[in-house]
């Protein structure tokens, strides 16, 4: 499996405001993706975070609400934009290695809990 | 489109119980599937996963799960529980040859264990 860490694990906003998550993997990774886990729910996918190239997005998630970036192949960021409280949620940052026993298998991050006032 | 479906939205068990949580999953080709658990307070991990051979496959704490195709299941199951074994459990499931890399979720299974 991979390690997998994300910062802030926790944080407090106003609404309007913009917080930005990062998520780091201990090795290079060949995936990396963004879920939410909204209060007593499942998890739903934002987008892919392509390494290089513009993210790709699930429908109903859009680039200027929910920017990411992926520089290389351990690390990435996702920005919640002008955040409302509809966004309190857990962000969840999940990796898929390149090859391996790993391979196809995704392991998650332990969240970002984000609470909108 | 592929989706999972989880029957079992709570389950309260006793201690020793048997388990199974059912999963559903809708997609017509081949598809890898997993179970995935999240105790109180804790990130999620990979309990077990399915992607060919053995229908039957065993995962980590005892837990095992049997994919079979015809019904489109991959049922969870657990002989005996453990009051450690309160958590969130998850069903997931990809579509392979979709280009999709992503898992699509169940709605998850909240169990509660009684001592």
């Amino acid at each position: 499996s991979a390690v997998i860490s994300q910062k802030p694990s926790r944080d407090i906003c106003q609404r309007g405001t913009s917080l930005t998550i990062q998520c780091q993997v201990d090795s290079q990774v060949t995936m990396m993706f963004w879920y939410r886990q909204q209060p007593g729910q499942s998890l739903t996918l934002i987008a892919t975070a392509n390494q290089g190239s513009e993210a790709t997005y699930e429908s109903g998630f859009v680039i200027d609400k929910f920017p990411i970036s992926r520089p290389n192949l351990t690390f990435s960021t996702l920005t919640v934009s002008n955040m409302s409280p509809e966004d309190s949620s857990i962000y969840l940052c999940s990796v898929e290695r390149r090859g391996g026993i790993d391979l196809e298998t995704q392991y998650f991050g332990p969240g970002t809990r984000l609470l909108v006032l | 489109a592929q989706s999972v479906s989880q029957h079992n939205h709570h389950v309260i068990l006793s201690e020793a119980a048997s388990l199974e949580l059912g999963c559903n999953y809708s997609y017509g080709g081949t598809v890898n599937l997993f179970w995935y658990v999240q105790y109180p307070g804790q990130h999620l991990q990979l309990l077990l996963k399915y992607f060919s051979g053995d229908p039957l496959v065993k995962g980590i704490k005892g837990f095992e799960a049997e994919f079979i195709k015809s019904k489109f299941s991959f049922n969870l199951r657990k002989p005996s529980v453990q009051w450690s074994d309160t958590a969130e459990y998850f069903c997931a499931v990809k579509g392979m040859g979709t280009g999709r890399r992503a898992l699509t979720f169940g709605s998850g299974t909240r169990l509660q264990v009684q001592p």
